[in-house]
């Protein structure tokens, strides 16, 4: 059964910050997403990625996927309270979801 | 106009009943899935539904039925509720097999006492 770990778990931050969160997988990814999740309601896709190397960019956010397909990070330019909430890697093809990372940008 | 809706929004009730929630999704998707998501945040797939096929996450309980009236639908029935019943479940869809990602409801969140 595939593992998806992410790092870290938690994350506190000063508005202004940079900071990168991390998706590990046991075994290659068929289709790697990344969602973000706010209190009381679902998980919202940011971005999926499918090739190895690939890097994409959101806004301040900033998604590379590795070269074997079996990592994944997320950086965050100039974190702004907005960006608070629990990031969730996944793989899509295959439905598995890691266990988050929370993160928190104070004022 | 939400593009995929659930309700309700918050359910409370007592060990050994029947519920039910409801989902629906306007996005015109072929397939539809309950997750359930505990206490750790960790989302675990239980159930994903096309017009040709149930795939039933082998862990869930036989006392948790999907049911799905037409595409656009799929209830979760839930028997005999447990106190480790007690979660947040979220209906979901997606193209096919949704390699480009899913559109998640805003979840359920139930609480068994």
């Amino acid at each position: 059964t595939q593992l998806l770990e992410q790092s870290p778990q938690f994350l506190s931050i000063q508005e202004g910050e940079n900071l990168t969160v991390y998706c590990n997988s046991s075994s290659v990814f068929s289709s790697l997403q990344w969602y973000r999740q706010e209190p009381g309601e679902g998980p919202v896709l940011l971005v999926t990625v499918v090739t190895g190397g690939e890097v994409k960019k959101l806004k301040r956010l900033t998604f590379q996927f590795g070269d074997a397909r079996k990592d994944s990070s997320l950086h965050i330019t100039a974190a702004q309270p907005g960006d608070t909430g629990l990031y969730l890697c996944a793989d899509g093809g295959k439905l598995i979801f890691g266990q988050g990372t929370e993160l928190s940008v104070k004022p | 106009d939400t593009a995929v809706s659930q309700t309700p929004k918050y359910l409370v009730t007592q060990m050994g009943n029947d519920k039910s929630i409801k989902c629906e999704q306007n996005l015109g998707h072929d397939t539809m899935y309950w997750y359930k998501q505990d206490s750790k945040k960790f989302l675990k797939i239980m159930f994903s539904y096309n017009n040709k096929e149930l795939i039933i996450n082998e862990t869930v309980p036989n006392r948790f039925s999907p049911k799905s009236p037409d595409k656009a639908h799929l209830n979760l029935h839930i028997n005999s509720l447990e106190l480790g019943d007690s979660a947040v479940y979220f209906c979901a869809s997606s193209q096919e097999t949704g390699g480009a990602g899913y559109t998640f409801g805003s979840g359920t969140r139930l609480t068994v006492v």
